[in-house]
């Protein structure tokens, strides 16, 4: 399965931005970058994914080293309700959409 | 309107029982999932459908058996439930071909006396 590494924890203050960072120097060349995050006692939620082009909607931003071994998660303007585990998964290329979750980065943010 | 609904929310039984796990979706999507998130949080895929047809099996006991009678239902019957299967149970679904972007439910708590 591909694999990622993401740190354990990291910690913002509110309404400063947060970088999370992702390691995943076995990618291929058709994985594509997910992440996903997962608010306390809920389902995982959608974040943003690409292949890589730098990526943009409107809950963050998804910047992607040029050799595509590292990526990283911004959120521009972490509140309160960011705080949670964010999961940063390739997606294998294979009739199924098999996402292959790792342990996640916890966000704390301080007001 | 929920777009991934799960039911029960909770279910607590005790060991050797025979549960069952409902999963609808109404996103129109085509392909669903199980998940388990156990104790130390690590989200595991279990199966997935297309179609009604499975797709993925992953290493899962024979006492797991999904069902779908339609392209919006995923169930999850459980026989001899043991210890070991407390957890976090989540249904997913997403459509082939549209980013595949999978969207989850709020999960079902299994715990197993």
């Amino acid at each position: 399965d591909a694999k990622t590494t993401q740190p354990n924890s990291m910690e913002s203050n509110e309404e400063e931005p947060v970088h999370l960072p992702c390691n995943h120097s076995t990618i291929s060349g058709t994985d594509y970058i997910h992440w996903y995050r997962q608010l306390p006692s809920q389902g995982p939620e959608y974040v943003i994914h690409g292949l890589t082009s730098n990526v943009n909607n409107r809950m963050a931003s998804l910047a992607i080293a040029e050799d595509r071994k590292s990526s990283t998660l911004i959120l521009h303007r972490a509140t309160l309700r960011d705080a949670a585990v964010y999961y940063c998964i390739l997606r294998v290329m294979e009739y199924g959409n098999k996402l292959v979750f790792g342990a996640g980065t916890i966000l704390r943010v301080k007001s | 309107d929920t777009a991934v609904s799960q039911t029960p929310k909770y279910l607590v039984t005790q060991m050797g029982n025979d549960k069952s796990i409902k999963c609808e979706q109404n996103l129109g999507h085509d392909t669903m999932y199980w998940y388990k998130q156990d104790s130390k949080k690590f989200l595991k895929i279990m199966f997935s459908y297309n179609n009604k047809e499975l797709i993925i099996n992953e290493t899962v006991p024979n006492r797991f058996s999904p069902k779908s009678p339609d392209k919006a239902h995923l169930n999850l019957h459980i026989n001899s439930l043991e210890l070991g299967d407390s957890a976090v149970y989540f249904c997913a679904s997403s459509q082939v071909g549209t980013k595949n972007i999978q969207y989850f439910g709020a999960g079902t708590r299994l715990s197993v006396l």
